[in-house]
């Protein structure tokens, strides 16, 4: 049974950082591509970033790009999610979702992990 | 980037009623292995979003069939044919051809 378990998040300043981790268990991990998706309070959902399952090849939502940065540890089966240069928009709950077989998003998902910026 | 436009945003229907909701892509959705990734997912309050449709109609396990999904190219629709009240909950479509991926608004399906 697949089972991701976002954590890491918080409350924190603009301009600070965090990184969000993701621990997968109950599929071959390095197996496959993983992704991050945000939900924001009183907003849509918004695709963060994707990275292969070998770590090869990495896209970003143009919102993040230059400040997140997506990596994993597959001897740990961990994905990680380096926050960096926080704005009150990047106010969500953020979700990392295993990608499917059939190219698109597992319909397994954690219950994702609160990051709140505000001063 | 693709711009995916729903419409409604909000949708309040009779119990019992049917409700579609239709999603436009700025680009055609085609992939160049023939697959048209166009997935529609439904996100409750406090819940983590769930997948209903992916590749323009094919119903995730445990989806009722009162779901299907139709379209092609730019032009997609999700029809629910006689909406209950699980179904409340805002319905976004969603774009897998193209990096980077993107989400309609979201629409709201609410009871009358």
């Amino acid at each position: 049974q697949v089972q991701l378990v976002e954590s890491g998040g918080g409350v924190v300043q603009p301009g600070k950082s965090l990184r969000l981790s993701c621990a997968a268990s109950g599929f071959i991990f390095r197996n496959h591509g993983m992704h991050w998706v945000r939900l924001a309070p009183g907003k849509g959902l918004e695709w963060v970033a994707v990275i292969s399952n070998d770590g090869s090849e990495r896209y970003y939502g143009d919102s993040v790009k230059g400040r997140f940065t997506i990596s994993r540890d597959n001897s740990k089966n961990t994905l990680y999610l380096q926050v960096d240069s926080l704005r009150a928009e990047d106010t969500a709950v953020y979700y990392c979702v295993k990608e499917a077989g059939w190219g698109g998003l597992d319909d397994n998902w954690g219950q994702g992990t609160l990051v709140t910026v505000s001063s | 980037d693709i711009v995916m436009t729903q419409t409604p945003l909000s949708s309040p229907v009779t119990l019992g009623q049917p409700a579609s909701i239709s999603c436009r892509s700025s680009q055609n959705l085609v992939h160049g292995n023939g697959n048209t990734y166009l997935t529609w997912l439904r996100q409750r309050p406090g819940q983590p979003p769930r997948l209903l449709i992916s590749k323009i109609s094919n119903r995730f396990p445990g989806v009722p069939d009162r779901f299907s999904g139709s379209g092609a190219g730019t032009d997609f629709t999700l029809t629910i044919s006689r909406v209950e009240a699980e179904d409340v909950g805002i319905y976004y479509c969603m774009q897998a051809t193209h990096f980077p991926w993107t989400f309609g608004q979201g629409t709201k399906v609410e009871i009358k």
